[in-house]
């Protein structure tokens, strides 16, 4: 079955405690992305990488970091974690990168205390 | 600024009414335009999506209307079924930078039985 699988699903933690969120994919694609939601904003890109060893900055990337040393691995790494970061944050991956579906995974929501 | 806005942020429709959910976007370069759903505690996943060459898309009871003129695209859900209650999200797509997808702020529909 396809899947694209976020760890963890929950997640509470203090403020400046360093935390990865691992994202896998098992559909072969190229092109990964994380997204954070909030309400009235949508989903806005954090980061995305069109290939292994290659990253580039969305549209708010300040305060996190990824890397992409597989292809179905980009794990989200937040290295000093502040309250403004409190969100639900999703992995996506798409087949190439022109007009193509994205596929989400289940989310994690993350609460910085 | 967002680059897509959405409304309405919430919808109530009785069973069986129209929900109409509108779009308007900013960049000309835009030329995909998505329509995702999101149920709780899932990820989005792609309902439906156009291509500019044309004004109107139908799979089943979902038409995308789009308007290139006016910079508009519209969801239209026909006879709306409380299986329907979940959260929509529009998105557009184009050639920007890794061809993200910028997503309009989600509206969140009810169907009262």
């Amino acid at each position: 079955e396809a899947q694209v699988t976020q760890n963890p699903r929950y997640l509470i933690t203090v403020t400046g405690k360093k935390l990865t969120v691992t994202c896998s994919q098992n559909m072969n694609h190229e092109y990964m992305s994380w997204y954070r939601q909030d309400p009235g904003l949508g989903l806005r890109q954090i980061y995305y990488s069109m290939n292994v060893e290659v990253t580039d900055k969305g549209d708010v990337p300040e305060g996190y970091k990824v890397s992409r040393k597989e292809k179905r691995n980009f794990p989200l790494i937040l290295e000093s974690p502040s309250p403004n970061q409190t969100s639900l944050y999703f992995c996506a991956t798409r087949q190439g990168t022109r007009n193509t579906e994205a596929f989400f995974g289940q989310g994690t929501r993350l609460t910085v205390v | 600024q967002q680059q897509v806005k959405q409304s309405p942020q919430s919808l109530i429709v009785q069973k069986g009414g129209i929900s109409i959910i509108n779009c308007a976007y900013e960049n000309t370069a835009f030329d995909y335009f998505p329509w995702y759903q999101q149920f709780p505690g899932k990820g989005p996943a792609l309902l439906i999506a156009i291509r500019p060459d044309v004004s109107e898309k139908k799979e089943g009871r979902f038409t995308i209307s789009f308007n290139k003129s006016a910079k508009q695209f519209s969801l239209h859900i026909m006879d709306s079924q409380p299986g329907d209650s979940a959260t929509y999200f529009c998105a557009a797509s184009g050639d920007n930078a890794g061809n993200m997808l910028t997503f309009g702020g989600g509206t969140r529909l009810m169907v009262k039985p």
